[in-house]
């Protein structure tokens, strides 16, 4: 599973409160990304990084931020959750091949 | 932006029965990915296909790039219960070769 963590794995939260994501990586990959997955729209892409310090918004990144301070950290933060955030969000990795996707195991969010 | 359309979105099988999902795109695709996700699962990396008609085989799996490379298939032979699940193509798109999911096909099969 490419050494890939997420925290926490389950979170439930109310309107308006600040949320962090976490995900963890023990392989030194360079690429990380955020995804958010939801019924009809499949995997949308919030946020990604090409290093550390170094990250670019994606597909849906609106209400959302990032930081990458270490390889083996990618953070994702709701300043201020909404429900329209209520989704399960996957981290992944770019592989060593050419552009293939490691995926960690997901946080499923929820805000009331 | 670069799209992927990917059909059916739904299939219901016996099992037994083949099941091919579709992906397409107006835009000429440098390559495509295919990822599986189980139910409450994550997705997984399959296979990629690089070039023009190209052909792999994954045991009962079957993957075609198209000639023109704007579409491609999965086939799986005499579905299984352990087939169960949303697969996904992905196509490379963006400066930093971001991936672009299609909406996937969610199989079921029925024992």
């Amino acid at each position: 599973d490419a050494g890939i963590t997420q925290s926490p794995r389950h979170k439930v939260t109310e309107t308006g409160t600040p949320v962090t994501l976490r995900c963890h990586q023990t392989e030194n990959h360079r690429y990380m990304y955020w995804y958010r997955q939801d019924p009809g729209h499949g995997l949308r892409l919030i946020h990604y990084s090409y290093g550390v310090k170094d990250t670019d918004k994606g597909e849906v990144s609106d209400g959302y931020s990032v930081s990458r301070s270490k390889t083996e950290d990618f953070l994702l933060t709701l300043e201020s959750a909404t429900s329209s955030q209520t989704s399960v969000y996957f981290c992944a990795i770019k592989g060593t091949g050419v552009y293939e996707q490691y995926f960690g195991p997901g946080t499923r969010l929820t805000v009331t | 932006g670069q799209q992927v359309m990917q059909i059916p979105q739904y299939q219901h099988v016996q099992e037994g029965e083949d099941f091919t999902t579709y992906c397409n795109s107006s835009t000429t695709l440098s390559n495509i990915q295919w990822y599986k996700q189980r139910p409450g699962g994550h997705p997984v990396f399959l296979i990629q296909l690089v070039k023009s008609g190209e052909v792999k085989k994954q045991k009962r799996l079957t993957f075609q790039f198209g000639e023109a490379k704007k579409n491609s298939s999965l086939h799986i032979t005499a579905t299984q219960t352990t087939d169960v699940g949303t697969y996904f193509c992905a196509a490379t798109g963006g400066s930093q070769g971001n991936l672009i999911f299609g909406k996937g096909t969610k199989l079921s099969v029925k024992p």
